[in-house]
């Protein structure tokens, strides 16, 4: 079994600063793990995803993923924020077999503040 | 965007009625999925298909059913409706198991009195 823990449920941060959403995950199998966004009042939304490969994945909107197998890790941050980046981010990961059964962390909330 | 739509967006039942939610897909893929969304627990697989009446069951299956007649459609039932169900549900899909990406719809929040 899986099970992913994000370790801040809110984060405030002004607008144009760095941003690290931190995300740490447990399994005793190898996993896939991915960061889903969900932007007020909507579905959710893939970010960007780990396969395989380079460890420092990249999404289009200037996010960015490392996978740390040693620790377990796969943070996401963004150097410099924008109002738009308002959303609630969440990690989650899947098991390499099988059917794609998502375990979702418990979500951060990303507020910036102009 | 994914061709995901889901009915009704929004309702209100009393304790101990039967509930369907409806998931429709125009995308022709294989999986579907059912969860739910609770503060504090983020997103959690209820049921989810694999093909035509395929299904399995997922991490809090107790209490809901599934069906899936066609291939867009994949149907959640909750047989007889609890407080502890109010929720917001969301539907997804996938193409294969090997893309590794799964399309959400809009969401269905849930309220039972």
């Amino acid at each position: 079994a899986q099970s992913v823990t994000q370790l801040d449920s809110q984060v405030p941060v002004f607008e144009e600063a760095p941003v690290e959403l931190r995300c740490n995950y447990s399994s005793s199998v190898s996993v896939y793990l991915f960061w889903y966004v969900q932007y007020p009042n909507q579905g959710l939304q893939l970010l960007l995803k780990y396969l395989s490969g380079s460890t420092l994945v990249e999404s289009i909107n200037g996010f960015e993923a490392e996978f740390n197998k040693s620790q377990t890790s796969f943070h996401l941050r963004k150097p410099s924020v924008h109002i738009s980046d308002t959303a609630e981010y969440f990690c989650a990961v899947s098991a390499l077999q099988g059917a794609q059964k998502l375990v979702f962390g418990q979500g951060t909330r990303l507020t910036i503040n102009p | 965007d994914a061709g995901i739509t889901q009915s009704p967006r929004h309702k209100v039942t009393e304790t101990g009625t039967p509930v369907t939610l409806r998931c429709h897909q125009t995308e022709n893929h294989r999986y579907m999925y059912w969860y739910r969304q609770d503060p504090g627990h983020g997103l959690r697989l209820i049921h989810y298909s694999y093909g035509v009446k395929d299904t399995d069951k997922g991490e809090v299956s107790d209490g809901y059913s599934v069906s899936r007649s066609k291939t867009e459609d994949f149907l959640l039932t909750l047989e007889s409706a609890t407080s502890s169900q109010t929720s917001v549900y969301f539907c997804a899909i996938s193409e294969s198991a090997s893309t590794y990406e799964q399309y959400f719809g809009p969401g269905t929040r849930l309220t039972v009195t």
